[in-house]
């Protein structure tokens, strides 16, 4: 059983176009996030949920709407894509207060190309 | 900016030998310090971390060193394998922060 996982795991796509990325954790973690890793791998925070509630959004461009349907779902929505987008995105999962025992979990990625 | 500054960028090794991965943050709010390691096309995955409390921790192949007044950390690979070539992360955050600040990365290769 996958612990996160997300979809799809390829999505190539044309600049203007909108198109959502989805995760699931079936972990039992509160807390859940978006990281971005650039071309020269550089992980980057973009949102993190606790309970469903979102907790931090690191300065993204509005372009950019996460969704929190339950505690064991998060989804990344981007309108209105760029070339600049293009990246691969990293859900992840974690219990608060149990970071020094599980750490954090990440999927496989979603490898988006805009052309 | 960066929270934490990861050294070097690259490192080739040859099978047997020990890489050497270097971190530094300024945030004395940190208290948790995880490294992470990621294969292509799959996700960053927990290796080891450690708390400022503790100067030095194993597990198995893995070392980290952590040097709290310096606000320094390392990665030790003893006895190095071609299996072990990846992409190490360090990371830092702290208890109320909701999120992992991640170094740069280094991509280690260790040649048979």
């Amino acid at each position: 059983d996958t612990a996160v996982s997300q979809t799809p795991k390829y999505l190539v796509t044309q600049m203007g176009n909108d198109k959502s990325i989805k995760c699931e954790q079936n972990l039992g973690h509160d807390t859940m996030y978006w990281y971005k890793q650039d071309s020269k791998k550089f992980l980057k925070i973009m949102f993190s949920y606790n309970n469903k509630e979102l907790i931090i959004n690191e300065t993204v461009p509005n372009r950019f709407s996460p969704k929190s349907p339950d505690k064991a779902h998060l989804n990344l929505h981007i309108n209105s894509l760029e070339l600049g987008d293009s990246a691969v995105y990293f859900c992840a999962s974690s219990q608060e207060g149990a970071r020094e025992r599980s750490g954090y979990t990440f999927g496989s990625g979603t490898r988006l190309t805009v052309v | 900016q960066q929270q934490v500054k990861q050294s070097p960028q690259s490192l080739i090794v040859q099978k047997g030998g020990i890489p050497i991965i270097n971190c530094a943050y300024e945030n004395t709010a940190f208290d948790y310090f995880p490294w992470y390691q990621q294969f292509p096309g799959k996700g960053p995955a927990l290796l080891i971390a450690i708390r400022p409390d503790v100067s030095e921790k194993k597990e198995g192949r893995f070392t980290i060193s952590f040097n709290k007044s310096a606000k320094q950390f390392s990665l030790h690979i003893m006895d190095s394998q071609p299996g072990d070539s990846a992409t190490y992360f360090c990371a830092a955050s702290s208890r109320n922060d909701y999120k992992l600040s991640f170094g740069a990365g280094t991509t280690v290769t260790v040649r048979a």
